[in-house]
């Protein structure tokens, strides 16, 4: 089946400080791959996406890389801030007319 | 303009009372969501309405009932709340590259 692993948290950095959120997956066919951000008290909204090998998805300073060797679409920030806290999902999707598959989700928290 | 908006935001009730959450979109799509996240932040996917028809109900107790007015609307009605329903309820669309959520429901049953 479909399914969507990522690693958990909290993460707790520092401002400025280098981000990487793991994320593997497993799919029958070819998923797209996406990363949506849950800010407190709010919905998901879409972060990055990514539809097909070795593309790589990028938006607000994060970045993803479809690794279809590895099965991986890990979010990755080169220098965070407290307003990038928040809870972030990676999740899958199956053709077109496929249901999104969400990872747990990772909480992060980002100290000044 | 709000894509996908819910009501209420808060909803605090009885065990054993029936509520209903409200969810509209603006956008013209024809597929739309509900979801239930647990106080762990994980999201499960309770049902999806494609055109007025439910095309999935993933093992959801039948206390939960779906209704879709018109294409732009799917509201939650929920029977005889249990504790366990407690949880932050999102609305969500479908469009042709990404979903869209709703802000969610919380709902608190005592």
């Amino acid at each position: 089946g479909n399914s969507v692993t990522q690693m958990e948290g909290p993460v707790t950095l520092s401002e400025e400080a280098f981000l990487t959120i793991n994320c593997t997956y497993t799919a029958t066919g070819y998923p797209s791959l996406f990363w949506y951000v849950q800010y407190p008290g709010e919905g998901l909204q879409l972060l990055l996406k990514a539809t097909k090998a070795d593309d790589k998805g990028s938006n607000k300073g994060f970045e993803a890389t479809y690794r279809k060797e590895t099965t991986s679409f890990h979010l990755e920030k080169g220098s965070v801030q407290v307003s990038d806290s928040a809870v972030y999902f990676c999740a899958l999707k199956v053709g077109s007319q496929g249901n999104l598959i969400f990872g747990k989700g990772t909480k992060l928290s980002v100290k000044p | 303009d709000t894509a996908v908006s819910q009501t209420p935001k808060y909803l605090v009730t009885q065990m054993g009372n029936d509520k209903s959450i409200k969810c509209e979109q603006n956008l013209g799509h024809d597929t739309m969501y509900w979801y239930k996240q647990d106080s762990k932040k994980f999201l499960k996917i309770m049902f999806s309405y494609n055109n007025k028809e439910l095309i999935i109900n993933e093992t959801v107790p039948n206390r939960f009932s779906p209704k879709s007015p018109d294409k732009a609307h799917l509201n939650l009605h929920i029977n005889s709340l249990e504790l366990g329903d407690s949880a932050v309820y999102f609305c969500a669309s479908r469009g042709a590259n990404e979903q869209f959520f709703g802000p969610g429901t919380r709902l608190t049953v005592l």
